[in-house]
């Protein structure tokens, strides 16, 4: 079965701490997300990836800054955390050609205090 | 930039009867669209994926129907089940050129009592 594995399910960090979250997928793709879902926000993207060391910015990745040095890996990192980045983060491997479906891991929770 | 619609307020059903959940968009017509179901505190999962030329496609009780025209997709669920209560979520691709990124509908919770 396709995996997309994120490292913490669940998140406590104080204001001002730099965060990582790391995603590891397991089905060779290319492309690779990061989205953070709010209630009534719905899922909104902050970085894409479309190769390894290539990334793109998505529609709000002020705060934020993404690492992928190997195809499996994409990190999202949050230089200094804010109490309005406390949100759920949800990442992605697109699968095929750049039609393909979205395989979405379980997703981190982080709370920022 | 392209903008999503999908009804925010949830869709209470009976057991056994079709669910009907709506996406418009508002923009230049996408070359496909696809649809994703989201469980409580779990990411989304894909059901179906329909492109521009395809009227309709179907998966076992699903089906999803696209109309250009009208700028919507209609996502159905036939003989629905308490075990298909959830978010469904619709998706575009980002912008008009193929790069695979996808922005999302804020989803519509369905809840279909027994």
């Amino acid at each position: 079965d396709v995996k997309v594995t994120q490292s913490s399910r669940y998140l406590v960090k104080r204001t001002g701490e730099k965060v990582f979250l790391e995603c590891v997928q397991d089905m060779d793709h290319e492309n690779m997300f990061w989205y953070r879902q709010d209630p009534g926000l719905g899922l909104r993207l902050i970085y894409f990836s479309y190769d390894v060391k290539m990334k793109e910015k998505g529609d709000i990745p002020e705060g934020y800054s993404v690492s992928r040095e190997k195809k499996e890996r994409f990190s999202l990192i949050l230089e200094s955390a804010s109490t309005n980045q406390t949100s759920m983060y949800l990442c992605a491997g697109q699968g095929g050609a750049n039609t393909g479906e979205l395989f979405f891991g379980e997703g981190s929770r982080l709370t920022v205090l | 930039s392209q903008k999503i619609e999908q009804n925010s307020e949830a869709l209470n059903i009976q057991e056994g009867k079709t669910a009907t959940l709506t996406c418009n968009y508002t923009n230049y017509s996408p070359a496909y669209l696809q649809w994703y179901r989201q469980d409580p505190g779990r990411g989304p999962v894909f059901l179906l994926l329909i492109r521009e030329n395809e009227k309709e496609k179907r998966k076992e009780r699903l089906k999803v129907t696209f109309d250009t025209t009208l700028k919507q997709s209609l996502f159905h669920i036939t003989a629905s089940q308490p075990a298909d209560s959830a978010t469904y979520l619709c998706a575009l691709p980002a912008g008009s050129s193929n790069t695979g990124k996808l922005i999302f509908g804020q989803g519509t919770t369905l809840q279909v009592k027994p």
